[in-house]
């Protein structure tokens, strides 16, 4: 059982470049989440996915995209990066985000800079 | 606007003593708040989660109070140990996603 699993783990990319984060969860969990850390601002939601085949906005979606691809799988692409999308990228899940107080499940982190 | 925040400044304190976290907000109704620890390089991991209408929750040396009234929350640790040096991010239930707080940073010294 492992868990949420987020690939890959560091990344460098240049200006404009784009790629895509993967994620899995291996716990059944209906919603998946996407946030960014970065110093002194705590945790920020740029997607999520109540269940599958549905994805909403957080509070930080603007150049980035998702892809609720299956109920384990949730993908966040970057289609132009940019040096203000330099953080630590966490991907969660929990059993179902409607249900109150459902704990978070979170992954390791991508760490990704851009040049 | 809406604002969660915790306390500014790295937590410092000796083996044996307890920490006390605040977490404040405005412009909130949460009717949970959670608890998590982050270690350096790692995801959060759920501690403790506590409702509008508990005024104290306790998991092991973890005790955490809720005021609705103040809009606060405080997070306990007692006979802290040096394996307790973590970030303490505090999280609001807000239609049904979760809003964080910066983080509060402790470290025991042994």
């Amino acid at each position: 059982n492992a868990g949420v699993t987020q690939t890959p783990k560091f990344q460098v990319l240049k200006t404009g470049q784009s790629m895509t984060l993967q994620c899995a969860q291996d716990m059944n969990h209906n919603s998946m989440y996407w946030y960014r850390q970065d110093p002194g601002m705590g945790l920020r939601l740029i997607y999520y996915s109540a269940s599958e085949g549905t994805t909403d906005k957080g509070e930080v979606p603007n150049g980035y995209n998702v892809s609720r691809l299956n109920k384990r799988e949730f993908s966040l692409r970057l289609e132009s990066a940019a040096p203000s999308q330099t953080s630590v990228y966490f991907c969660a899940s929990s059993e179902r985000g409607t249900s109150p107080g459902n704990e978070q499940f979170f992954g390791p982190g991508t760490r990704l800079t851009v040049l | 606007s809406q604002k969660i925040e915790q306390n500014s400044e790295a937590l410092n304190i000796q083996e044996g003593k307890t920490a006390t976290l605040t977490c404040n907000y405005t412009n909130y109704s949460p009717a949970y708040l959670q608890w998590y620890r982050q270690d350096p390089g790692r995801g959060p991991v759920f501690l403790l989660l506590i409702r509008e209408n508990e005024k104290e929750k306790r998991k092991e040396r973890l005790k955490v109070t809720f005021d609705t009234t103040l809009k606060q929350s405080l997070f306990h640790i007692t006979a802290s140990q040096p394996a307790d040096s973590a970030t303490y991010l505090c999280a609001l239930l807000n239609d049904y996603k979760l809003s964080f707080g910066a983080g509060t940073t402790v470290t025991v010294r042994a």
